[in-house]
């Protein structure tokens, strides 16, 4: 069945740093890439997406970039502060199912003050 | 425009119980999921529903299981609670247009606590 997978599972970064997040996904057929933010004790929120028509989106700190070839998209936050602490996880929507969103496993980032 | 609302947002069961959570999705969409999250742990699916129809199932026992109403309202309900049900239960919203590019929104979760 369709899967995504997410690297790392966690990552702790010095604050001003920047920090990565990588996600590959199998079903070949997918278009849209959403990413959540989880903080302590709340629901993952929305923070950024993209869509299979373009390569890259930016918004302020945080940009997401798509390799539809390679099946690749990844989560770029730069000047990392400490609140940005929290797990993020990325998703793929599939075709199938009436379009059902499969999500990565998660990653917690630390951002250390 | 109202969030996704879950309630109740805390409780505690006993062993053997039920428990019924409730969703309210954002107005205007037709999809609702359920998922389980235990601590530290990734979003574990366990049902979709569209207008009033289960459209995908996780790999969780019957003893889950869940319903939407012509309003869009979602119930899931655990019957004979085991500890290891214990997890944030999040549900989410989806307008589901037919085409792709269904942002999910979550709501805040309902933390169920089975003692």
């Amino acid at each position: 069945g369709e899967n995504v997978e997410q690297h790392p599972s966690t990552l702790s970064v010095q604050e001003g740093d920047s920090a990565v997040i990588k996600c590959t996904y199998s079903d070949s057929a997918s278009n849209y890439f959403p990413w959540y933010k989880q903080e302590l004790g709340k629901g993952p929120q929305l923070i950024i997406d993209i869509r299979s028509n373009v390569g890259e989106k930016k918004d302020q700190r945080i940009a997401v970039t798509l390799n539809k070839t390679a099946k690749h998209f990844s989560l770029h936050i730069t000047e990392t502060q400490p609140e940005d602490s929290a797990v993020y996880f990325c998703a793929a929507e599939g075709l199938g199912g009436g379009f059902k969103t499969i999500f990565g496993a998660g990653t917690r980032l630390f951002v250390k003050a | 425009k109202a969030g996704v609302t879950q309630t109740p947002r805390y409780l505690i069961k006993t062993r053997g119980q039920q428990v019924t959570l409730s969703c309210s999705p954002i107005s205007g969409h037709r999809s609702v999921s359920w998922y389980q999250q235990t601590p530290g742990q990734g979003l574990q699916f366990l049902f979709e529903y569209f207008s009033e129809t289960q459209r995908n199932k996780g790999n969780f026992p019957g003893r889950f299981s869940g319903r939407q109403f012509s309003n869009s309202r979602s119930e899931m309900n655990v019957s004979t609670l085991e500890l290891g049900d214990s997890a944030l239960y999040l549900c989410a919203s989806s307008r589901k247009t037919g085409i792709s590019g269904n942002t999910i929104y979550f709501g805040e979760g309902s933390w169920l606590t089975v003692v």
